[in-house]
């Protein structure tokens, strides 16, 4: 069975710092991965997608991610935080395999202090 | 280009009355979601259509819910009666087909508050 965790509901960083926020999965095959990321009363973004090609992902706004199945991780970094990245960041795990399955992580919640 | 639209993006009612949120989806996408947003259960996928044909509801959490996707340019998700815990956001997003590297394209969200 699918399942996504983000094992940390609030990050705080400080401006100019680096940022990660992670994301553990399961999937019984081969899932495509995806960042998406939440401003203040505003719909879903995608940040990058990983679809099985290179297993580091370069994404909007300096985002990347680097897809490690053996340790069924996709951590989303970012060497320098800026203040306009305060938003909440959603994991997502997707597959095919026994029907159409595409599960969201809880989120996690970056604040950026100045 | 035109994003997802979604209306209204507010939208404050009593309890009892109906409800209907409406959604066009991005030109050429033959996938399309209704998802719901909460503090208390985060965001839940609540119904997908893949050309104009529902696919799973399993999601939907009552009755009192329904959605129909009458042509590829506009679907709509209806509560009657609505009640004070269907207050959420309720976001609309479309894709180009259900491949699982198919990225969703999201709407900016009804805002709903049930009083």
């Amino acid at each position: 069975a699918q399942s996504v965790t983000q094992l940390d509901s609030h990050v705080s960083v400080s401006e100019g710092t680096p940022v990660l926020l992670r994301c553990n999965y399961s999937s019984s095959y081969s899932p495509s991965l995806f960042w998406y990321v939440q401003h203040p009363n505003k719909g879903l973004q995608l940040l990058l997608k990983y679809t099985s090609a290179a297993t580091l992902v370069k994404g909007i706004n300096g985002f990347e991610a680097e897809f490690k199945k053996s340790e069924t991780s996709f951590h989303l970094t970012k060497p320098s935080a800026h203040m306009s990245d305060a938003a909440e960041y959603f994991c997502v795990v997707s597959d095919r395999a026994g029907g159409f399955k595409t599960i969201f992580g809880a989120g996690t919640r970056l604040f950026v202090k100045a | 280009d035109a994003g997802v639209i979604q209306s209204p993006r507010h939208e404050v009612t009593e309890m009892g009355q109906e409800v209907t949120l409406r959604c066009k989806p991005i030109s050429g996408h033959n996938s399309l979601f209704w998802y719901r947003q909460t503090m208390m259960r985060g965001l839940e996928l609540l119904i997908y259509f893949n050309n104009n044909v529902p696919i799973d509801d399993s999601g939907m959490p009552e009755d009192r819910f329904s959605a129909k996707m009458p042509n590829a340019s506009f679907s709509t998700l209806k509560i009657q009666p609505s009640e004070p815990r269907d207050s959420a956001v309720y976001f609309c997003a479309s894709s180009h087909g259900l491949e699982k590297y198919n990225e969703q394209f999201f709407g900016p969200g009804t805002r709903l508050t049930v009083l």
